[in-house]
This record gives C-alpha cells, sequence and structure tokens, in this order.
C-alpha cells in the first residue's frame, strides 16, 4: 500500500543550526512533492514545491531535495530561529489520480 | 484578501444530531477539499471536488457528505455524528493544474462529539 513516513519524533536544535528533516515514501510515482509549515491549531501554510524532475529547489533559507531513486526528500531550514519551531507537513500528489496526501508531520524545536 | 474561511471555529454537539461546517474561498479556485486531523494519524482527506457538481470520495469518507454546487462554497455535512468524528477539520482549496497543487487551507474547525 502506499505510505509517506515522516519521523513522528520531534526534533530538537539549537538556534543558528541546519534542521534537516526527511519524508520517505513507498508505492508512489509522484508527480510531485510539497512541504507545508503547521503552527498549533492553524491550518497548514504551503512552503515549497519540488517536481518529480528537479533533484533542489531553494526558497531563501529553505532547501528541499528530492531523490525518486531513493523515494525520498530532505527538506532543510538553514540558520535555524525558534520562530521556525513548527510542524512540518509532506504531501505528494501521484501521476494518477486528483488527491494530495500528507505524511504525518514532524516537529521541529529550534531553542535559543 | 486571499483566504479560506470555516464556520463555526468551534462546535461541540451530540451524537445523531446533523451538522454543517461552512466552507468558502474567494480566489476563484476549482479545487477544494475537506480533510481531517487526529493525532498520530496526520491530515486525512474526506471529500474533494475539482469544480462544480463534481465530488469524489477521498481517504475516509464514511460518515460525510458535501455538496459543490458554488464554485466558491464547499460545505461538509454530518448527518448522524458519532464520537469518533471528534476532530479539528480543514477545508482548503486551489488552482486546477499540472504544475502546482498547492493548498491553501482555512483556520481549522474543532468539532467535538459527545
Amino acid at each position: 500500500s502506499q505510505k509517506i513516513e515522516q519521523n513522528s519524533e520531534a526534533l530538537n536544535i539549537q538556534e543558528g543550526k541546519t534542521a534537516t528533516l526527511t519524508c520517505n515514501y513507498t508505492n508512489y510515482s509522484p508527480a510531485y512533492l510539497q512541504w507545508y509549515r503547521q503552527d498549533p491549531g492553524r491550518g497548514p501554510v504551503f512552503l515549497l514545491l519540488i517536481r518529480e524532475n528537479e533533484k533542489e529547489k531553494r526558497k531563501e533559507r529553505l532547501k528541499v531535495t528530492f531523490d525518486t531513486t531513493l523515494k525520498q526528500s530532505l527538506f532543510h531550514i538553514t540558520a535555524s530561529q525558534p520562530a521556525d519551531s513548527a510542524t512540518y507537513l509532506c504531501a505528494l500528489r501521484g501521476n494518477a489520480g486528483n488527491m494530495l496526501t500528507f505524511g504525518g508531520g514532524t516537529r521541529l524545536m529550534v531553542k535559543p | 484578501e486571499a483566504q479560506v474561511t470555516q464556520n463555526p471555529r468551534y462546535l461541540i454537539t451530540v451524537t445523531g444530531k446533523k451538522l454543517t461546517v461552512t466552507c468558502s474561498q474567494n480566489m476563484n479556485h476549482e479545487y477544494m477539499s475537506w480533510y481531517r486531523q487526529d493525532p498520530g494519524l496526520g491530515l486525512r482527506q474526506i471529500y474533494y471536488s475539482m469544480n462544480v457538481e463534481v465530488t469524489d470520495k477521498g481517504d475516509v469518507p464514511e460518515g460525510y457528505k458535501v455538496s459543490r454546487k458554488e464554485k466558491r462554497n464547499f460545505p461538509l455535512i454530518l448527518e448522524s455524528p458519532s464520537p469518533n468524528q471528534t476532530s479539528l477539520y480543514f477545508c482548503a482549496s486551489s488552482e486546477v493544474s499540472l504544475s502546482t497543487d498547492t493548498q491553501y487551507f482555512g483556520p481549522g474547525t474543532r468539532l467535538t462529539v459527545l
């Protein structure tokens, strides 16, 4: 069956370091993969989209990589700040079908 | 301001009492969707709609109904709510495009069914 896995354990890092979050998937042929940020009690907010034929995408302090051979995406936040503390969700849309499926999310805590 | 609105934001009800959660978007998006979010289970799609009068089941449609009579509105109906439908619900919308599928989410509706 199709599965999207994100580390359910919280990631704790020190301010200024690079945070790296992982999204692994199985039995998908994704057209693209997206990353969202979600703050407690609020709706997810779109951050970045990366397509199946792209290896890397950047936006300010954010970088996403996409390895369709490993079936994995990595999400990096460089020079992390306490304000980056949130839950980060990855989501995939397959080539067949119109559904966007979300992973369970990883909570990031950046300590000053 | 471009946004997705949901009402009510909080609702406590009893088993079997029909309820409707409204969702409206002002971005002229074709695609709208409902999700529920539960601890440990993440966001799961309930129903989605590609356009007016076109709706499809998501991962967890049982116990829910939707309608899409107008482009901007996509209400979620619980005909006979049960306690296992206690959850945080999100409505989302997006353009229909092969190159992007950015979902814009509403603020959420926290539903408790007693």
